[in-house]
């Protein structure tokens, strides 16, 4: 799987988006980007993840450049209960209805602030 | 609410014992990894099950073990328990039944917390 860097932390005004880069440079054709976020000790909770096109849902956007080098999850309107170690994986996605273990990275310690 | 659930939620115990923790994947999912979170560590995969047969291997200790059983529970057992196992352990499942969505997203249990005094 690709390695991710991320950085180790940010702060974002409550109400303000949050933006938080991941840098990917070597993902391979077939290699998804996930986000994970982990609010203080709960189990790590999915975010959002893709391929090659944006994608949004209900909790963010993720932008992934064009030559699928970063990406950046985008949390619209940040609150306190955003703050979180959220967590840039990338790997390969299923095949043959098995699926791979994730591998985690140190995260960005994202802060809300009020 | 990922629909998986772990118990026990707190667990202490000491040195040299033996203690199981449990699983309960999503409805319909057949995959379970489990993970260990120690301080100095962070997450790291330790191992999965697929319908009951261990499908890959992490950085497992040989006094682990796990296995899941025919209606899709897994059982993580850790034995001779050391301090430096105590940790957060997360249980996470993927992967639903033929006739729904298959999908590769990995959803986590609230986890257990051990404590080895």
């Amino acid at each position: 799987d690709a390695k991710t860097t991320q950085p180790t932390s940010m702060d974002c005004a409550e109400g303000r988006a949050a933006n938080l880069p991941c840098n990917h440079s070597t993902i391979s054709g077939n290699e998804y980007v996930y986000w994970y976020r982990q609010i203080h000790s709960q189990g790590p909770q999915y975010i959002i993840h893709g391929l090659k096109n944006n994608e949004t849902n209900e909790m963010a956007s993720l932008i992934i450049t064009e030559d699928r080098k970063s990406s950046t999850l985008i949390l619209p309107h940040a609150t306190l209960r955003d703050t979180a170690v959220y967590y840039c994986i990338v790997r390969v996605g299923i095949s043959s209805g098995s699926a791979r273990q994730l591998t985690f990275g140190s995260g960005t310690q994202l802060t809300v602030l009020p | 609410d990922s629909g998986v659930t772990q118990t026990p939620k707190h667990l202490i115990t000491a040195t040299g014992q033996r203690v199981t923790l449990r699983c309960s994947p999503r409805s319909g999912d057949l995959s379970v990894y489990w993970y260990q979170q120690s301080l100095d560590q962070g997450l790291q995969f330790l191992i999965q099950y697929y319908n009951g047969e261990e499908r890959a291997k992490g950085n497992i200790l040989e006094r682990f073990s796990a296995q899941q059983f025919p209606d899709l529970h897994s059982e993580l057992n850790l034995s001779s328990l050391e301090l430096g196992d105590s940790a957060l352990y997360f249980c996470a499942s993927s992967a639903r039944l033929a006739g729904g969505p298959v999908t590769d997203t990995q959803y986590f249990g609230p986890g257990t917390r051990l404590t080895v005094l």
